[in-house]
């Protein structure tokens, strides 16, 4: 298979723990997506990233949630001291574009859903 | 006012029905339009990418863009009880930025 995958695909976890999602993208794209999904809205930015540099991080991304993208491949997302609104749908998304491309399609993996209790 | 309105529905339809879903948008610098289709619990699908104006066909689906209007279209002909799903619409202003989604509109198609 060689879509985007995230892992885990669910997380259940008590408030005040932390925890981290992996999002491994299509393999030759070169930016790479986080949104958040609660139920009944559509998927919110948090953050993306060119190759291994953070672009921009959303005003919804507070300091408690931070990720990464080390080598430019794969990226995880961590957030500590959860809280109950916390809970919703983590979607991981990539795409490849150059400045002359005309085709920047973002592709959806299947999403990690974080329960806080 | 949010940048991009959606109707939740939900909208049910019997199978063989032509179904038409909407957005509009405030953000006039929007280029770039998705539609995609999510299934209960899953990730989205794309399933249309439109540039700017003008209407795009695949199969059963046609994507239609109005930028005067600030509205966009998605038409399903023959619809099936397999396209019961979320439709959300989505768009940028460069393309390879973040998108901004609508809130998705709930299909049911019934046999």
């Amino acid at each position: 298979d060689t879509g985007v995958s995230q892992d885990p695909r669910h997380k259940i976890t008590k408030r005040g723990q932390n925890v981290t999602f992996r999002c491994d993208p299509i393999s030759e794209h070169n930016r790479l997506y986080w949104y958040r999904q609660t139920l009944g809205q559509g998927p919110e930015f948090l953050t993306y990233f060119q190759n291994e540099a953070q672009l921009e991080k959303s005003r919804l991304l507070s300091d408690r949630f931070s990720a990464e993208r080390p080598k430019g491949s794969f990226s995880t997302l961590e957030i500590q001291r959860t809280e109950q609104g916390d809970s919703a749908m983590y979607l991981c998304a990539s795409s490849f574009g150059t400045f002359r491309a005309r085709h920047y399609e973002q592709y959806f993996g299947p999403g990690t859903r974080l329960t806080v209790t | 006012q949010k940048e991009v309105e959606q109707d939740p529905g939900p909208l049910s339809v019997p199978e063989g029905a032509i179904v038409s879903l909407n957005c509009t948008y405030s953000n006039s610098a929007f280029q770039y339009f998705m539609w995609y289709r999510q299934y209960s619990r899953k990730g989205p699908e794309l399933l249309m990418y439109t540039y700017s104006s003008g209407n795009k066909e695949d199969g059963r689906f046609t994507a239609q863009v109005d930028k005067s209007s600030k509205y966009i279209s998605l038409f399903i002909r023959d619809s099936q009880p397999s396209d019961s799903a979320t439709y959300l619409c989505a768009m940028s202003e460069y393309g390879n930025t973040p998108l901004v989604f609508g809130k998705g509109t709930r299909l049911s198609v019934i046999a």
